[in-house]
């Protein structure tokens, strides 16, 4: 059973601190993993992607990868209150077709 | 901004009814799916679709649902009778190529069975 996990939070942050996203992945031979942002309600919306391990950066954003560990993160730089909401871990499957999402963090940033 | 539209955004129906739900997705997209996400809980893989034909389904997609693209526009889920557990939001979504370059998804159709 291929899982991504998650802590769902809440994690709240100050505006203008760095809020930390974290997530784990169970199936080694995944290679695309993604962001997704979730306002309540709302459907989710691509934020990131990365495929190496290392750093991505885009604008105040910034994904983290390191597959030897099985771990995937997201920095979020200068936390704004419209960052408020539900951050969704993605991870491709073995077949390449399907994504398997975490069950989502909640962040709650705070004017 | 090209965006995947989803109709209707809320449909209501009686158990064992069958309902279809419809997507248009991004026009020069080539691959298509289908999320759901009942209320509060992750979202979950229905079903992928590629050159007219179903590329990947997961153990949610069984006998009772269908998918199908009728005409050049139109991706549309089928679920033939629905069940209570059945409600849940449904998300349909597209990509110009495989997962690796993540997708656009939908608004969303809230379907609620009664």
């Amino acid at each position: 059973q291929k899982e991504v996990e998650q802590n769902s939070g809440p994690l709240s942050v100050p505006e203008g601190a760095i809020a930390s996203l974290n997530c784990t992945y169970s199936d080694r031979v995944s290679q695309s993993f993604f962001w997704y942002r979730q306002y309540s309600g709302k459907s989710p919306e691509l934020i990131m992607s990365i495929y190496s391990n290392g750093d991505k950066e885009d604008g105040r954003f910034t994904a983290q990868l390191n597959k030897a560990s099985q771990y995937v993160s997201l920095l979020i730089r200068d936390s704004q209150p419209s960052d408020s909401a539900t951050y969704l871990c993605a991870v491709n499957d073995q077949a390449g077709t399907a994504l398997i999402f975490g069950k989502g963090t909640t962040l709650s940033v705070s004017s | 901004e090209p965006e995947v539209t989803q109709t209707p955004s809320h449909q209501v129906t009686q158990m064992g009814q069958e309902v279809i739900l419809r997507c248009v997705p991004i026009s020069n997209h080539l691959y298509f799916y289908w999320y759901r996400q009942i209320l509060g809980q992750k979202v979950e893989f229905l079903v992928s679709f590629y050159n007219n034909e179903i590329s990947e389904k997961s153990e949610i997609f069984d006998d009772q649902f269908s998918v199908e693209r009728p005409d050049g526009s139109n991706f549309t889920l089928k679920i033939r009778s629905t069940k209570l557990e059945d409600s849940a939001m449904y998300f349909c979504a597209s990509s110009e190529a495989l997962t690796s370059y993540g997708y656009t998804f939908g608004s969303g159709t809230r379907l609620t069975v009664v």
